[in-house]
């Protein structure tokens, strides 16, 4: 079963627009971190926020945000004020103890256009 | 700081050949990941490090890929002999620790075509 789900392949908007990504995981820890990794068409992945399983309190960072429901198992990432500089592929993944280790599993990824 | 450094950038092999990859983590990460992304999918682990210890390597294909971290810094990738399937993205990333909540960092990747 697929742990990490990002049902939107992808999205375009227009630059100034918000747009929120939604990410659902599945876990049966009760402890656990999630993620959100940004990768441009350079390639490498960006490390953006993460959030822990104790922590619903959502939080803006400067044009970011997030929306994490435990009750939905959900962890939804928003960009306020779209830019061209924000286009690229967003994953979201879940990082869980796998024998003593971290174990992170990644989403299948949303990619964004934004339009200038 | 410098970045996780992988090479080469890209490689073009024919079916049945072999190749390897490279990685050198960050300075003092321990963890070291070695991650395959194929066209359109999310990254997928094949091996992950701890020092020069395997901890999970439960998704290579242990009759074609091998990697080793032998002096827990740097790490190799090989795959022999290569398959079509086998194209892909590998990327390798590093970690400081192994808790939960340790952020990945990420190398630019090689981009390898199977033909």
């Amino acid at each position: 079963a697929q742990k990490v789900t990002q049902a939107q392949t992808e999205i375009s908007v227009v630059e100034k627009e918000d747009v929120t990504l939604d990410c659902v995981y599945e876990t049966r820890d009760t402890t656990y971190y999630l993620f959100w990794y940004k990768q441009p068409p350079s390639g490498e992945l960006v490390f953006l926020i993460r959030r822990n399983s104790f922590d619903e309190q959502n939080e803006i960072s400067g044009r970011y945000s997030w929306n994490f429901q435990k009750s939905t198992s959900s962890f939804n990432f928003t960009i306020t004020a779209s830019q061209v500089v924000d286009s690229a592929v967003y994953f979201c993944a879940l990082s869980e103890s796998s024998g003593g280790y971290q174990k992170v599993t990644f989403g299948t990824g949303t990619k964004l256009q934004v339009i200038p | 700081e410098a970045g996780v450094a992988q090479s080469p950038r890209y490689k073009i092999i024919e079916k049945r050949q072999s190749v390897a990859f490279w990685c050198n983590p960050i300075s003092g990460h321990a963890t070291l990941y070695w991650y395959q992304q194929i066209l359109g999918q999310g990254p997928k682990l094949l091996i992950q490090f701890q020092n020069n210890g395997v901890v999970d390597d439960s998704q290579l294909p242990k009759d074609r890929f091998s990697a080793e971290r032998l002096k827990g810094v740097d790490s190799t990738l090989k795959i022999q002999p290569a398959k079509l399937e086998d194209s892909a993205v590998y990327l390798c990333a590093s970690s400081l620790g192994i808790s939960t909540n340790e952020k990945l960092f990420f190398g630019s990747g090689t981009q390898l075509s199977v033909l």
